[in-house]
């Protein structure tokens, strides 16, 4: 069965300082791991989809890396309004039924 | 290009009751996802339908379940609604089951 682990589960920033949120996963065939970033009351944002250990992509001041193990979401210099659950999946089986993560909430402090 | 839509947005129902939530994709997507959202167990697969065919299933009692129709429009029905149902119900559309999945707002169902 398909699992995914966040780190941390809760990570307060202060504006400017720039930190790393983990994703280890246990797939038996990666197809693609997925970031997602959820604000309160509102449904996940697709950020990005990474394939291939070595990939690398980049928005903003987030960028994604991924390992054959795990997946980390580099966030530089972040803002306030950066502030929110980041989620990371997996997509399992024949079809994309995503088995994500518990997600770990960012705030970034003023 | 619109988002995903769910209606409606918030529910309030008893236990006993059903409910049914809608969900319309991006146009042109043709598979839609459901998924529970609590915040103990994070985000939970419901099941996934493709051209009106449920393809892939989750972990959920038979209470749970879902249909598509011919414009790729999908409804979810929970019947005898417990207070463990309380949840943000997400759906996610792509175009193939290959590609990112978009989500919808979610509806927010209380049970009481």
């Amino acid at each position: 069965e398909d699992q995914v682990t966040q780190s941390p589960e809760a990570l307060r920033l202060q504006e400017g300082e720039s930190s790393s949120l983990n994703c280890s996963y246990t797939v038996s065939g990666l197809r693609g791991l997925f970031w997602y970033r959820q604000d309160p009351g509102k449904g996940p944002e697709f950020l990005f989809t990474l394939y291939s250990a070595g990939e690398e992509k980049e928005k903003e001041r987030l960028k994604a890396t991924l390992t054959k193990k795990e997946s980390f979401l580099h966030i530089t210099a972040p803002k306030p309004e950066d502030s929110a659950t980041y989620l990371c999946a997996v997509p399992g089986g024949s079809n994309y039924k995503l088995t994500f993560g518990k997600g770990t909430l960012l705030t970034v402090n003023p | 290009k619109a988002g995903v839509t769910q209606t409606p947005r918030y529910l309030i129902k008893t236990r006993g009751q059903q409910v049914t939530l809608s969900c319309s994709p991006i146009s042109g997507h043709r598979s839609v996802s459901w998924y529970q959202q609590t915040p103990g167990q994070g985000l939970q697969f419901l099941f996934e339908y493709f051209s009106e065919t449920q393809r892939n299933k989750g972990n959920f009692p038979g209470r749970f379940s879902g249909r598509q129709f011919s414009n790729s429009r999908s409804e979810m029905n929970v019947s005898t609604l417990e207070l463990g149902d309380s949840a943000l119900y997400l759906c996610a559309s792509t175009r193939t089951s290959r590609e990112t999945q978009y989500f919808g707002p979610g509806t927010r169902l209380l049970v009481l």
